[in-house]
């Protein structure tokens, strides 16, 4: 059984600290990494994508990545209360069938004033 | 920017009658997909479709479950006699390519189907 494993939240930080969310992955050959955030009763929207070991930053962004460990993160800078979303961590494992991407149940976000 | 579009927004239907819910994908994409979410759950891969056929399939993608592309531009998805356990926000998704790094899969904004 392939499964992504968030924690779910309320993951409360202050405006302007850091937010650190965490996912987990089972499936050892999930190649491609992506954090969605999605807004009550919205649609997922593709935050960040990560591919290979290490860092990769885009503005407030990170995304961490671990393959070893089987672990990936994202990191908010400077929290705003436009963050407030649940944070979908999404994993690809290239199949024949195209991008059929397995998600985590999410973790809710709340970005206090 | 181009964008997945899906109607309806929100369908209600009753036990038992059959549901096509719309999508069109984004123009050049050549990937198509269904998911959906349970209200207050994950969201779950239904379907991938490409060359007018399906690619890949989930278990929930049962003999209820149905996709056509029936003129080139819309994508749809047909649940033949819904039950109760169907309701839920269903997300069509195309993508430009299928395995490169970087290929990023476009959601549209969902129909919420409640069956009653």
């Amino acid at each position: 059984q392939k499964e992504v494993e968030q924690n779910s939240g309320p993951l409360s930080v202050p405006e302007g600290a850091i937010a650190s969310l965490n996912c987990t992955y089972s499936d050892r050959v999930s190649q491609s990494f992506f954090w969605y955030r999605q807004y009550s009763g919205k649609s997922p929207e593709l935050i960040m994508s990560i591919y290979s070991n290490g860092d990769k930053e885009d503005g407030r962004f990170t995304a961490q990545l671990n393959k070893a460990s089987q672990y990936v993160s994202l990191l908010i800078r400077d929290s705003q209360p436009s963050d407030s979303a649940t944070y979908l961590c999404a994993v690809k494992v290239l199949t024949g069938g195209g991008n059929k991407l397995t998600f985590g149940t999410g973790t809710q976000l709340k970005v206090e004033l | 920017e181009p964008e997945v579009t899906q109607t309806p927004s929100h369908q209600v239907t009753q036990m038992g009658q059959e549901v096509i819910l719309r999508c069109v994908p984004i123009s050049n994409h050549l990937y198509f997909y269904w998911y959906r979410q349970i209200l207050g759950q994950k969201v779950e891969f239904l379907v991938s479709f490409y060359n007018n056929e399906i690619s890949e399939k989930s278990e929930i993608f049962d003999d209820q479950f149905s996709v056509e592309r029936p003129d080139g531009s819309n994508f749809t998805l047909k649940i033949r006699s819904t039950k109760l356990e169907d309701s839920a926000m269903y997300f069509c998704a195309s993508s430009e390519q299928q395995g490169a790094n970087g290929n990023t899969i476009y959601f549209g904004e969902g129909s919420w189907l409640t069956v009653v």
